[in-house]
């Protein structure tokens, strides 16, 4: 079965930078689109970025475009979120997630971003 | 990019039905069949439970089920089970290769 994995979570100060990684098993990485999602302590969820299965189209969410970098690295089954310029909005939990038929139908169990002095 | 409106909570006593709201406008929910609802126990990851508006993954059951009108969509859960109690977000494709999630509706079972 279809697995992901995040890593990389921390705590960080404001304006600091933390790179969270997802690592894919159980199916076909590279066929795949690719999202991050987050969701702040006791809120809903929040749509992040998009990748798409080549790594060549990237989508951003307008509260984290210019500062928040989605990549990938098919080779390692991994996917990757830059982040940069770190707010205290920013604290959540990040979850990677796969795509099919317009939904995402794999999740990992997320890994947490705590941005705070 | 705001976030597609559902009501905060809703509720059932155990084998009756809860219908749960998504609204949106015509550039996302209204604009494209690309509507999906996601089941989040708490501590737990989303769980897809409908796609493409109305369809239903393997393996979930047929007492979730969903449809849409104009800029809403709808999640009804029929025959409520103490295991239905959850969050339940919509996410709809709003164009332009963005996505905008519910703001989330928690039901309780009674």
């Amino acid at each position: 079965e279809a697995q992901l994995v995040e890593s990389g979570g921390d705590s960080v100060q404001p304006g600091g930078s933390l790179r969270l990684s997802c690592t894919g098993s159980g199916f076909t990485f590279s066929s795949y689109w690719l999202t991050w999602v987050r969701q702040a302590p006791g809120k809903g969820l929040e749509w992040v970025a998009n990748i798409n299965q080549y790594g060549s189209e990237k989508f951003y969410a307008d509260p984290v475009k210019g500062r928040f970098t989605i990549s990938r690295d098919n080779d390692k089954k991994s996917l990757y979120l830059q982040l940069n310029n770190l707010r205290a909005d920013d604290t959540a939990i990040y979850f990677c997630a796969r795509y099919w038929r317009w939904g995402c139908d794999y999740w990992g169990q997320g890994t947490l971003v705590t941005v705070s002095s | 990019q705001s976030a597609l409106t559902q009501p905060p909570s809703a509720s059932g006593s155990p084998g009756q039905s809860v219908t749960i709201s998504c609204t949106g406008t015509s550039s996302d929910v209204g604009g494209y069949n690309y509507v999906s609802w996601y089941q989040q126990h708490p501590g737990k990851a989303p769980k897809l439970i409908i796609y493409e508006v109305t369809k239903r993954p393997s393996g979930v059951p047929d007492r979730f089920s969903a449809s849409k009108s104009g800029n809403t969509a709808f999640l009804t859960v029929s025959g409520l089970q103490a295991e239905d109690e959850a969050d339940y977000y919509c996410k709809s494709y709003g164009g332009y290769n963005v996505y905008v999630f519910g703001t989330g509706t928690k039901v309780t079972v009674l």
